[in-house]
């Protein structure tokens, strides 16, 4: 157990449909970053908050979007989603030290299915 | 833009023999950090392995052994006494320090790990 959560396991929606998923990070982890899994495109970064703000964009969608909360909980949010978003999501935390992140530490997973 | 490279996409191995897993990258920058991740089947991401590119001494973690050569952009992963608990997917992975650490993790394609008992 990494001690990051994410809710739910699992979803299935349909096409045009909008989801939120949620995590929390480590005890003490400032930093959450979100990644999707995919048969067709492997693992990608997405987005990275630090402490409540946007850090670091990778790949992400513009259908998508992320917040960060004061309690460091963090939010995906999916919109207008195809056949091509059902992925594995992950989201991960990591620890500040010495000024530099170390090592990220994955969640579970939600698995999405778009029907 | 960052790139890694995970040549094989299926290796087997003997219970308690040795394998290695390949992995190349690319990159301009002169600080990062590589990892090897572990996913078996409940597809948990696990963190196996970790190397500075500042440091020349090769990282280990008890039957787990890494081969980086930094000027050949190489780094591969020894797994030594293989057991059943290792077959996985194991992901190479990189990061660039240029943001302190700020960016996402660029993933290989991975390798898909089994164990013949």
């Amino acid at each position: 157990d990494s001690g990051v959560t994410q809710t739910p396991k699992h979803l299935i929606t349909a096409t045009g449909q909008r989801v939120t998923l949620r995590c929390s990070p480590r005890s003490g982890d400032l930093s959450v970053y979100w990644y999707q899994q995919s048969l067709d495109q492997g693992l990608q970064f997405l987005i990275q908050y630090y402490n409540g703000e946007e850090r670091a964009k990778g790949n992400i969608l513009e259908r998508f979007s992320a917040q960060q909360f004061p309690d460091l909980h963090s939010e995906l949010n999916l919109s207008s989603l195809e056949l091509g978003d059902s992925a594995l999501y992950f989201c991960a935390s990591s620890v500040e030290l010495a000024g530099r992140l170390g090592e990220q530490f994955f969640g579970p997973g939600t698995r999405l299915t778009v029907l | 833009a960052q790139t890694v490279t995970q040549s094989q996409p299926e290796m087997s191995v003997q219970e308690a023999e040795t394998v290695t897993l390949s992995c190349t990258y690319d990159t301009s920058e002169s600080d990062y950090y590589l990892f090897w991740y572990k996913q078996p089947p409940s597809r948990q991401m696990i963190l196996v392995i970790r190397q500075e590119a500042y440091k020349q001494q090769n990282a280990t973690e008890n039957r787990f052994s890494v081969n980086f050569q930094k000027a050949a952009k190489s780094f591969s992963l020894k797994i030594s006494d293989s057991q059943l608990g290792d077959a996985a997917m194991y992901f190479c992975a990189y990061r660039s320090e240029s943001g302190g650490g700020a960016d996402g993790l660029t993933f290989g394609k991975g390798t898909h790990l089994i164990i013949q008992p």
